[in-house]
């Protein structure tokens, strides 16, 4: 079975780090891309951007360039995305997600069951 | 960035409605438009992808049109576990955003 499994929710303050992970199983994880996206509470769905593990070729969006760090861990079929710091309004559920398409980083067929991401003081 | 906006942003309907979501386009993407429900608490989850195709497991009530810059989701007969927001996303260039979501909700 195809699956994206993601870690568990978090609870940080404003100023910390975090890395939480995507690991992909039941595919060839260095085929296909694999995103992220963020939904902030109540809110809709926003492409933050998307890694090919295969040669770690990323993109990002525009509004999360320079915000975040997606990498990937090819060698343990793992994706990642990261803060060096912080803020409240990082606060919302992130999923990561692959395309049906290997091919281009089209449609997400594929999701993960989403990361919670808490920051508070 | 190629912008999506939905319309409407919320509905209500009745179980056995036929109901129909558009999305537009800032510029022609072609036929690069799909189509997600996600349900509260839960995942999204991919209905229709470039413009018409149905993903496989996706009831065939739901179909999609359009290209260029005008499509349109339909339900044929909404069913109860219909509920749900829906998104249109472009995947035609960089970055391929979402659109803002339709609430379809029980009348």
């Amino acid at each position: 079975e195809v699956q994206l499994v993601q870690s568990g929710a978090e609870v940080k303050k404003p100023g910390e780090s975090l890395k939480i992970s995507c690991k992909g199983s039941g595919y060839s994880f260095t085929s296909y891309w694999i995103g992220w996206v963020r939904q902030m509470p109540g809110k809709g769905l926003e492409w933050m951007g998307i890694i090919y593990p295969g040669d770690s070729d990323t993109r990002y969006s525009p509004s999360f360039q320079g915000q975040v760090t997606i990498s990937a861990d090819k060698s343990i079929s793992t994706a990642y995305l990261q803060w060096s710091s912080l803020k409240a309004s990082d606060t919302a559920m992130y999923y990561c997600a692959r395309p049906t398409d290997s091919s281009s980083f089209g449609a997400f067929g594929i999701w993960g069951q989403g990361t919670m991401v808490t920051v508070s003081s | 960035d190629i912008q999506m906006t939905q319309s409407p942003s919320s509905l209500s309907a009745s179980v056995g409605d036929r109901v129909t979501i558009t999305c537009r386009a800032s510029q022609s993407i072609s036929s690069y438009l799909n189509w997600y429900q996600q349900k509260p608490g839960k995942a999204p989850n991919l209905l229709i992808y470039a413009a018409s195709s149905l993903q496989s497991g996706v009831p065939s009530r739901f179909s999609g049109s359009g290209s260029g810059t005008d499509f349109t989701l339909t339900i044929s007969s909404l069913q109860p576990e219909d509920f749900a927001t829906y998104y249109c996303q472009q995947s035609y260039s960089t970055p391929p955003l979402f659109g803002g979501g339709t609430k379809v909700e029980i009348k």
